[in-house]
C-alpha cells in the first residue's frame, strides 16, 4: 500500500520561505509524477506543480515564479519551496501521487499540512 | 487552460436518495483525463472516479461516472451517511491539473 507522509514548518511570516517534504512509502517511486496541491481555508483545491524521479517538473503558471519542486529519489522524497510567502499562501498543502503512462489521476494523497502565514 | 464549472454549488438530499453532480468543461476534453474526488472535512481528497467512468480501487459501486466532451456527471445511486461531503472534478491536460470549484452534498 502506498503511503505519503508530509511535514514542514507550519507558521511563517510574510516574505519567508515555505518548505515542505513528502516521503513516499510502499510502491514504486520511479515512473510516476508527484504533485503538490493546496487548499486555502474554506476554499477549493489548487494544483501547484509536479515532478518525476528524474527531476522533470511542471508548474501551475499562476505560481511558477515563486515555486520550486525538487526530488531525492534515493530517499523517495520530494520537496516544495514557495518564496516569498504572503498571507494568500495560507492553506493546507497536500502531496499526491500523479500520472504515469496514460494514467492521470491523483490516487494517493498525504495527510495534509496546514501552513499559516501571519506577521 | 481548461476551466471546470461544477453544479450545483450545494445539493441537499436525504439518505437513500440519488445524487447527480455535474462538471462542465470550458472546451471539449478527453474522458481519459477527467477524474472525481470526494473530500470529507478535515481529510485529504479521495479519488473516486478516473477516466470519467472508472471506479478507483475500493470505491463502492453506488458511485458512477459518465459523460464526454464538455459534460460529465458523477452519480451516487443511493446516498449513505458517509457520502455527505464535498466533491471535485479534475482535469489533466497541457502539463496542468485543474479542479472544479466543488459541489457540497449536504443532508436535507
Amino acid at each position: 500500500q502506498v503511503q505519503l507522509q508530509q511535514w514542514g514548518a507550519g507558521l511563517l511570516k510574510p516574505s519567508e520561505t515555505l518548505s515542505l517534504t513528502c516521503a513516499v512509502y510502499g510502491g514504486s517511486f520511479s515512473g510516476y509524477y508527484w504533485s503538490w496541491i493546496r487548499q486555502p481555508p474554506g476554499k477549493g483545491l489548487e494544483w501547484i506543480g509536479e515532478i518525476n524521479h528524474s527531476g522533470s517538473t511542471n508548474y501551475n503558471p499562476s505560481l511558477k515564479s515563486r515555486v520550486t519542486i525538487s526530488v531525492d529519489t534515493s530517499k523517495k522524497q520530494f520537496f516544495l519551496k514557495v518564496r516569498p510567502v504572503t498571507a494568500a499562501d495560507t492553506a493546507v498543502y497536500y502531496c499526491a501521487r500523479g500520472r504515469i503512462d496514460g494514467y492521470y489521476p491523483l490516487d494517493f494523497w498525504g495527510q495534509g499540512a496546514l501552513v499559516t502565514v501571519s506577521s | 487552460e481548461i476551466v471546470l464549472t461544477q453544479s450545483p454549488g450545494t445539493l441537499s438530499l436525504s439518505p437513500g436518495e440519488r445524487a447527480t453532480l455535474s462538471c462542465r468543461a470550458s472546451q471539449s476534453v478527453s474522458s481519459s483525463y477527467l477524474a472525481w474526488y470526494q473530500q470529507i472535512p478535515g481529510q485529504a481528497p479521495r479519488l473516486l472516479i478516473y477516466g470519467a467512468s472508472r471506479r478507483a480501487t475500493g470505491i463502492p459501486d453506488r458511485f458512477s461516472g459518465s459523460g464526454s466532451g464538455t459534460d460529465f456527471t458523477l452519480t451516487i445511486s443511493r446516498l449513505e451517511a458517509e457520502d455527505f461531503a464535498v466533491y471535485y472534478c479534475q482535469h489533466y491536460g497541457s502539463s496542468l491539473y485543474t479542479f472544479g470549484q466543488g459541489t457540497k452534498l449536504e443532508i436535507k
